[in-house]
């Protein structure tokens, strides 16, 4: 199985900030790859698919890179509703397995 | 809109077995893998299986495999998970998802406990 280990666990920032996420596999997976935001008793919202694509509707603040083995979610200024936890996806190969998670929190 | 609803948890015993469901509407059902995916309280996702369009094709995280049963009806447009042999650890939020896309389901509540 591949895993994906997320870097930072948690995370303590401030509006207005640029926060970074990253997230590496164990074997390369090329760009099939995704980013998910998960509030609270609510189901995860896909962000980030094929890497670096935007999904419809997701705010431009949102950016994702990299390829291989090592990817990075970018918020660039992080707003009030971005206080959440964020977890990686590869669709790679089976089974399809996300990272541990990093929680956003208000600083 | 695209949605799912999913539906049919509750709790069971170790041992037992419930299958929930999950309904579509908004888009063409018939023209997309599905996925399952789990969360155990306070833990984060695990993907559990998906399914082809016309069901030919299934694959199952190992810890369900030979326990759980994916499946879906085009003409319903439904998917569903058979959970069989349930254990404590399978208890959790169980989601359903279009390609691990957009829409996801609201999730389902399995516990299992005795």
């Amino acid at each position: 199985d591949i895993q994906m280990t997320q870097s930072p666990s948690s995370l303590s920032a401030s509006v207005g900030d640029r926060v970074s996420i990253t997230c590496r596999a164990s074997q390369g997976i090329r760009k099939d790859f995704g980013w998910y935001q998960q509030k609270p008793g609510k189901a995860p919202k896909r962000l980030i698919y094929g890497a670096s694509t935007l999904q419809s509707g997701v705010p431009s603040r949102f950016s994702g890179s990299g390829s291989g083995t090592e990817f990075t979610l970018t918020i660039s200024s992080l707003q009030p509703e971005d206080f959440a936890t964020y977890y990686c996806l590869q669709y790679n190969s089976y089974p399809r397995t996300f990272g541990q998670g990093t929680k956003v929190e208000i600083k | 809109e695209e949605q799912l609803v999913g539906s049919g948890g509750g709790l069971v015993q170790p041992g037992g077995s419930l299958k929930i469901s999950c309904g579509a509407s908004g888009f063409t059902f018939s023209n997309f893998w599905m996925d399952w995916v789990r969360q155990a309280p306070g833990k984060g996702l695990e993907w559990v299986a998906n399914i082809n369009q016309d069901g030919s094709q299934t694959y199952y995280v190992d810890s369900v495999k030979g326990r759980f049963t994916i499946s879906r009806d085009n003409a319903e447009n439904s998917l569903y998970l058979q959970m069989n042999s349930l254990r404590v650890e399978d208890s959790g939020v169980y989601y359903c998802s279009n390609q691990l896309g957009t829409p996801w389901g609201q999730g389902t509540m399995v516990t299992v406990s005795s």
